[in-house]
């Protein structure tokens, strides 16, 4: 396994118009994580998933974004009418929750960066 | 509202020297805090974590303290490297439920170590 994997690593687009992002995560990982990185910030949570099933959503994540995860396999984070304030660096992750365990560290991808113009 | 605060923006230290990265937290319902590093181009990569029963953690040169009546934490490299120059982030999350896991970070912190 290589790991958190997503696509495309670069996306420039007018605004107006929607974009899509893929993430395929660690395979025998149960949770994916979508999270939002603008610059000079850390990364800001937007959404998870455990197997298939989307079990929190951020405020951040307003109506034009859409987050699927078919499956429970690969997940695919759709953003409508793109605004110029939607550029930002779209991260995923995956990770391995049992109950029990410790610390839920959460294995990132290299990202997705969207530029609106 | 900014839960996790890396107040740093920019620290430089020599090689060989110790490096401290500082984090302050205002949830005192967090149970679990994280650093990880990130190099440009790349995600971030988890580096240490600790738990809020414990008040310290080692892994070789990494070790992370926690004060939780101070509600801050830091990450202290020694020696350091060229090779620890990145972002370091901290981050933090709750237990059990939906907070788990979901992590809340820090700004960052640029860790420059000269040769």
């Amino acid at each position: 396994d290589t790991g958190v994997s997503q696509d495309p690593r670069h996306k420039i687009t007018k605004r107006g118009q929607n974009v899509t992002f893929r993430c395929d995560p660690i395979s025998e990982h149960n949770r994916l994580y979508w999270y939002r990185q603008t610059l000079g910030q850390g990364p800001e949570f937007l959404t998870y998933f455990q197997n298939e099933a989307q079990l929190e959503k951020s405020r951040l994540l307003s109506d034009r974004f859409s987050a699927e995860r078919p499956k429970g396999s690969f997940s695919t984070l759709e953003i409508q009418r793109t605004e110029q304030g939607d550029s930002a660096m779209y991260l995923c992750a995956s990770s391995l929750v049992r109950t029990g365990s410790g610390a839920n560290v959460l294995t990132f991808g290299a990202g997705s960066r969207l530029t609106v113009l | 509202d900014q839960q996790v605060k890396q107040n740093s923006p920019s620290l430089s230290v020599q090689e060989g020297r110790i490096s401290i990265l500082n984090c302050d937290y205002t949830n005192s319902m967090f149970d679990y805090f994280l650093w990880y590093k990130k190099y440009p181009a790349e995600g971030p990569t988890f580096l240490i974590s600790i738990s809020s029963i414990k008040d310290k953690n080692e892994d070789g040169r990494f070790t992370v303290f926690l004060n939780k009546s101070a509600k801050h934490l830091s990450l202290h490299i020694v020696p350091s490297q060229p090779g620890d120059s990145a972002v370091y982030f901290c981050a933090a999350s709750g237990r059990g439920g939906t907070s788990y896991g979901k992590l809340t970070f820090g700004q960052g912190t640029i860790l420059t170590v000269h040769p």
